[in-house]
């Protein structure tokens, strides 16, 4: 199975900071790589696929990069908003695992 | 507007059986591939298992942890996708959400639109 490890699992930052998150695959995963964001109690909602395709209506602050097996998720201008989990998802290969999630808290 | 509606959650015994539904609105449901995702109480997604569209045959991929007791089906005629949950266990306790996916330019598939889901309890 290929195992996601996100880092850091948690971090602080305040409105109108830009962070990044590191996702990392155990394995070549090519370029199929989704980052999702949940809140507490909601279902978790798609921003990218495909490493830094952005899902329809998803604003253009969020971006990512990377290949293989290192990716990293942008989130910039932070607004309160965007305090929540974020998730990494390969879909490479079966099992589709996720990250562990980052927990994006305000500062 | 894309809508994933699940339903059929409850408190069921270790051993005991629960079938979960999924309504879906919005787009033509028998074109596309359709998953169950869980996620234990404070815990991260986990992919439950996939089925494939009419074209593809309805195929269905699972888990290592539900292969052999849970069963993914859709009913196009009534745009809905089920779970049938067996021989439950106290570590299937979860939230189950349901997700539709699209292919990306590989023709790989990957989630769009999630269900707001629907809590599975399996306790004594």
């Amino acid at each position: 199975d290929i195992q996601m490890t996100q880092s850091p699992s948690s971090l602080s930052a305040s409105v109108g900071d830009s962070v990044t998150i590191t996702c990392r695959a155990s394995q070549d995963i090519r370029n199929h790589l989704a980052w999702f964001q949940q809140k507490p109690g909601k279902a978790p909602k798609s921003l990218i696929y495909a490493v830094s395709s952005l899902q329809s209506g998803v604003p253009s602050k969020f971006s990512g990069s990377g290949s293989g097996t290192d990716f990293t998720l942008t989130i910039s201008s932070l607004q309160p908003e965007d305090f929540a989990t974020y998730y990494c998802q390969q879909y490479d290969r079966y099992p589709l695992n996720f990250g562990g999630g980052s927990k994006v808290e305000i500062k | 507007e894309v809508q994933l509606v699940e339903s059929g959650g409850g408190l069921v015994q270790p051993g005991g059986s629960l079938r979960l539904s999924c309504a879906a609105s919005g787009f033509r449901f028998s074109d596309h591939y359709m998953d169950w995702v869980r996620q234990a109480p404070g815990k991260g997604p986990e992919w439950v298992g996939r089925i494939r569209n009419k074209a593809k045959g309805y195929t269905t991929e699972y888990a290592a942890s539900v292969k052999g007791r849970f069963t993914i089906s859709t009913d196009d005629s009534k745009n809905s996708l089920y779970l049938q949950m067996s021989s439950l266990k106290t570590e299937d306790t979860a939230l189950y959400y349901c997700a539709r996916e699209l292919p990306d330019n590989s023709a790989y598939y990957y989630f769009d639109n999630w269900g707001q889901g629907t809590l599975v309890t399996v306790s004594s």
